[in-house]
């Protein structure tokens, strides 16, 4: 079967860092990505990896190992606005077609 | 570009009503999907569509759900009949070959059913 897993929850205080973990088992393997989602909102993209390594933009930095299945969200310098849920996703198919959404971290920041 | 637009954004009808939701993707983009998200089962892809044709739709719960896109703006996700267990918020997302790293959602229709 697919599955991927990830935190339920996380909390952590303004200015520290937190990783958002995920581990996939997915019948196909072509790249993991997050998404952003606040509360009554729709999901935005953050960050996509095809191949092993750390991706950077800004204070978020998303890092894929292919042979551990497994992938994470680091955010740097949290604010009260990255209060939302996180969701990894893995894309199956070689174009742009079918992803696979985790069931999604909640992160609370406290002042 | 205005982005993926969803209509409507609420919609509350009684058990046995059918329902039809509307979305219209970017300009552009050639890939559609239809999600749907509660609380219970997070966000599961229903149906997507390339190029205007259903490319797997595994992820329809019932006979009950339908989706078309007669064209590349439009693509329509119909309930018939609802019942109270189709209360989500459903979204539509949309992405082409340029951008397939990405989907772009719409704002989502909450949907409850009485």
């Amino acid at each position: 079967g697919q599955s991927l897993e990830q935190p339920s929850e996380v909390t952590a205080v303004e200015g520290a860092i937190v990783q958002i973990n995920c581990t996939y088992q997915t019948s196909g393997f072509y790249g993991l990505s997050w998404y952003q989602q606040h509360d009554g909102g729709a999901p935005t993209f953050l960050s996509y990896n095809a191949l092993d390594g750390l991706e950077e933009t800004g204070r978020f930095s998303s890092f894929l190992s292919r042979s551990d299945s497994y992938g994470y969200l680091l955010l740097q310098e949290l604010q009260m606005k990255d209060s939302a849920s996180y969701f990894c996703a893995v894309r199956e198919d070689t174009n742009a077609g079918k992803s696979t959404f985790g069931d999604g971290t909640t992160l609370t920041v406290k002042p | 570009d205005a982005g993926v637009i969803q209509s409507p954004r609420h919609e509350v009808t009684e058990m046995g009503q059918e329902v039809t939701l509307r979305c219209k993707p970017i300009s552009g983009h050639d890939y559609l999907f239809w999600y749907r998200q509660t609380m219970m089962r997070g966000l599961e892809l229903l149906i997507y569509f390339n190029n205007n044709v259903p490319i797997d739709d595994s992820g329809m719960p019932e006979d009950r759900f339908s989706a078309k896109m007669p064209n590349a703006s439009f693509s329509t996700l119909k309930i018939q009949p609802s019942e109270p267990r189709d209360s989500a918020v459903y979204f539509c997302a949309s992405t082409s070959i340029d951008t397939y790293n990405e989907q772009f959602f719409g704002p989502g229709t909450r949907l409850t059913v009485l």
